[in-house]
């Protein structure tokens, strides 16, 4: 079974700043990494994924996610953010070769961009 | 040409009542889920199917039952609504089974049981 850990539930940061999003997870077997936005009201749209090969993952609207194998992290980072990036952020892992087994979700980060 | 849709998107009902949620998928995709998403926000997956056949149903009362009467459709019937059934229900699908498939999920629908 994996677990995944968010440790901020929320982060405020001003406008064109850059920000981190924490995640952790915890897993005995290898495991693929996603995260996922959900804006207000709306449902999740995929950001960036790791499955393989270069730990630096670039994703849409400016965000990147590295891959962390010792650290067991794949923390998310955008160098300026944008009033628009205010959503939540849910990173999520999969079990290699896990077949159909579904995503398992960290509790959400909460973005919140200030003027 | 939305992807993943779900109907309907709100749901106000009272305890005890059955009821249904629809999905549908023009993606051509194999593989549908119904993640669950609690007031704290929490995503918990509840099924998964591959073409038509269940795959995964984690620890869910046999109240909730899905159907897929074909490999764009997965529905989800309730049965005697309760309070804690409460939530955002968010329907998904991906193109398989492997390979860190990304998984593309609808608008949810907001159940509220009174």
């Amino acid at each position: 079974a994996q677990s995944v850990t968010q440790l901020d539930s929320q982060v405020p940061v001003f406008e064109e700043a850059p920000v981190e999003l924490r995640c952790n997870y915890s897993s005995s077997v290898s495991v693929y990494l996603f995260w996922y936005v959900q804006y207000p009201n709306q449902g999740l749209q995929l950001l960036l994924k790791y499955l393989s090969g270069s730990t630096l993952v670039k994703g849409i609207n400016g965000f990147e996610a590295e891959f962390n194998k010792s650290q067991t992290s794949f923390h998310l980072r955008k160098p300026s953010v944008h009033i628009s990036d205010t959503a939540e952020y849910f990173c999520a892992v999969s079990e290699v070769g896990g077949g159909a087994d579904g995503l398992t979700f960290g509790k959400g980060t909460h973005l919140i961009i200030q003027p | 040409d939305t992807a993943v849709s779900q109907t309907p998107k709100y749901l106000v009902t009272q305890m005890g009542n059955d009821k249904s949620i629809k999905c549908e998928q023009n993606l051509g995709h194999d593989t549908m889920y119904w993640y669950k998403q609690d007031s704290k926000k929490f995503l918990k997956i509840m099924f998964s199917y591959n073409n038509k056949e269940l795959i995964i149903n984690e620890t869910v009362p046999n109240r909730f039952s899905p159907k897929s009467p074909d490999k764009a459709h997965l529905n989800l019937h309730i049965n005697s609504l309760e309070l804690g059934d409460s939530a955002v229900y968010f329907c998904a699908s991906s193109p398989g089974v492997g390979v860190g498939d990304t998984q593309y999920f609808g608008p949810g629908t907001r159940l509220t049981v009174l």
